[in-house]
């Protein structure tokens, strides 16, 4: 079975720049989630999707992040304008039905730059 | 609300040693716990998880964890260190929300 596949794997940027990530997730899977994770820190959610439907995005910085899932398959997240403390590593998952005994399964990330 | 704390943000064990990675949980309610491994330039990958019944879990790899309600805690063992543990292991709970949340980290660093 493939996994959750995320692209670019690396991206730098000038702030004030836009840039967006793209994940695809396990076939099948109706709950796709994006994480933050800034060095030396656990991921922190950004933000929860079921199916093509919004359940949780009380941590996403609405006013520079927006993210769709079209089609409840894949999603993209973007960063309009970039800032510096946007530096982190991009996490996409997947669980099949969003349950909270559901296992996530985590894609190889996006690692983002911002200089 | 519920919330991990990882003692220790870098663990140094030699090959074959015993691996003991401390997690202590707060939750107003029954918890399911997590832990998680993620190896260098890769995402996260599930080591095991505690939602109800038995309170030894075991995992993969070796490793198993003790959900021990009395102290809130939910350490990650292992009897012999292998160099291929040599990763950064995150615990983590699930909030009231349905939410992962994850503490900051310990890395394991296994020596020859």
């Amino acid at each position: 079975e493939a996994g959750v596949a995320q692209s670019p794997r690396y991206k730098i940027i000038e702030k004030r720049q836009s840039v967006a990530f793209w994940c695809n997730p396990i076939s099948g899977h109706a709950t796709l989630y994006w994480y933050q994770q800034i060095l030396g820190q656990g991921p922190k959610l950004l933000i929860q999707f079921q199916n093509n439907g919004v359940v949780d995005d009380s941590q996403l910085p609405k006013d520079r992040f927006s993210a769709e899932r079209l089609k409840g398959v894949d999603s993209t997240l973007k960063i309009q304008p970039a800032k510096l403390e946007d530096s982190a590593v991009y996490l996409c998952a997947s669980s099949l039905t969003g349950i909270s005994t559901d296992t996530q399964y985590f894609g190889p990330g996006t690692r983002l730059t911002v200089l | 609300a519920q919330s991990v704390t990882q003692l220790g943000s870098h663990v140094s064990v030699s090959e074959g040693a015993l691996v003991l990675l401390r997690c202590n949980y707060s939750s107003s309610v029954p918890p399911y716990l997590f832990w998680y491994v993620q190896y260098p330039n890769q995402g996260l990958q599930l080591l095991l998880k505690y939602t109800t019944g038995a309170t030894l879990v075991k995992g993969i790899n070796g490793f198993e964890a003790e959900f021990k309600k009395s102290e809130t805690s939910f350490h990650l063992t292992k009897p012999s260190a292998h160099m291929s543990d040599a990763a950064e292991y995150f615990c983590a709970v699930i909030t009231g929300f349905q939410k992962l949340v994850f503490g900051t980290g310990t890395r394991l660093l296994v020596s020859p």
